[in-house]
């Protein structure tokens, strides 16, 4: 069985200094793991996505994410936080094979990023 | 390119009406689809899935129900929707079949039921 953890539900920064938003994951398996990010009362976007290659994964806008595997952890990071970056986000695990043999995604209960000037 | 398409954006409907819910996806085939819902603050819940026309799996009994009438289409319905069918829907599809594929997003039904 598969879970994941989001250890923060808010997490506030002022712009300019580094993010870090927290997760760590439960799996049976080598899991496939993924952040993606929403913004208000829109759909969600992807990130990043952690494919059992690179432990170090770069995002788009920026973020990157280290796979820990000792730690079970997927945190994202961002070295300098912008405005546009206030928005919601999700960390995911995939490894559950449904009937058929597909995978199903597994979500986190999200972080909401608050920015201040 | 494969795009997702869902809607409608946004829908006030009545305690007790019924709701019809569509999505559809283009420029693949056979593709996963899913059914999410997101309340406040408590992240995304699976609803349904779908790995082919008319294979139907539920994660959570509801007043819900899912259809897949054509391969690329998805259907969430309610004969009678609850004041706390009311949130923030949403339609997923992928690959699904290798570890790693991601997922791809409609852009939501934001529903109040009143």
């Amino acid at each position: 069985a598969q879970s994941v953890t989001q250890l923060d539900s808010h997490v506030s920064v002022s712009e300019g200094t580094p993010v870090l938003l927290r997760c760590n994951y439960s799996s049976s398996y080598s899991p496939s793991l993924f952040w993606y990010v929403q913004h208000p009362n829109k759909g969600l976007q992807l990130l990043l996505k952690y494919t059992s290659a690179a432990t170090l994964v770069k995002g788009i806008n920026g973020f990157e994410a280290e796979f820990k595997k000792s730690e079970t952890s997927f945190h994202l990071t961002k070295p300098s936080a912008h405005m546009s970056d206030a928005a919601e986000y999700f960390c995911v695990v995939s490894d559950t094979i449904a009937s058929g043999g597909s995978y199903i995604p597994t979500f986190g209960r999200g972080t909401s990023l608050i920015v201040h000037p | 390119s494969q795009t997702i398409h869902q809607w409608p954006a946004t829908l006030v409907q009545p305690v007790g009406s019924p709701l019809s819910l569509e999505c559809t996806v283009e420029g693949t085939s056979n593709p996963n689809l899913y059914w999410y819902r997101q309340a406040a603050g408590r992240g995304l819940q699976l609803l349904f899935y779908s790995v082919g026309i008319g294979q139907i799996s539920s994660e959570v009994p509801q007043n819900l129900s899912a259809s897949r009438p054509q391969d690329r289409q998805f259907i969430l319905s309610s004969k009678k929707l609850l004041l706390s069918d009311s949130g923030f829907y949403l339609c997923a599809w992928s690959s699904g079949r290798t570890a790693g594929t991601e997922a791809f997003f409609g852009q939501g039904t934001r529903l109040t039921v009143v």
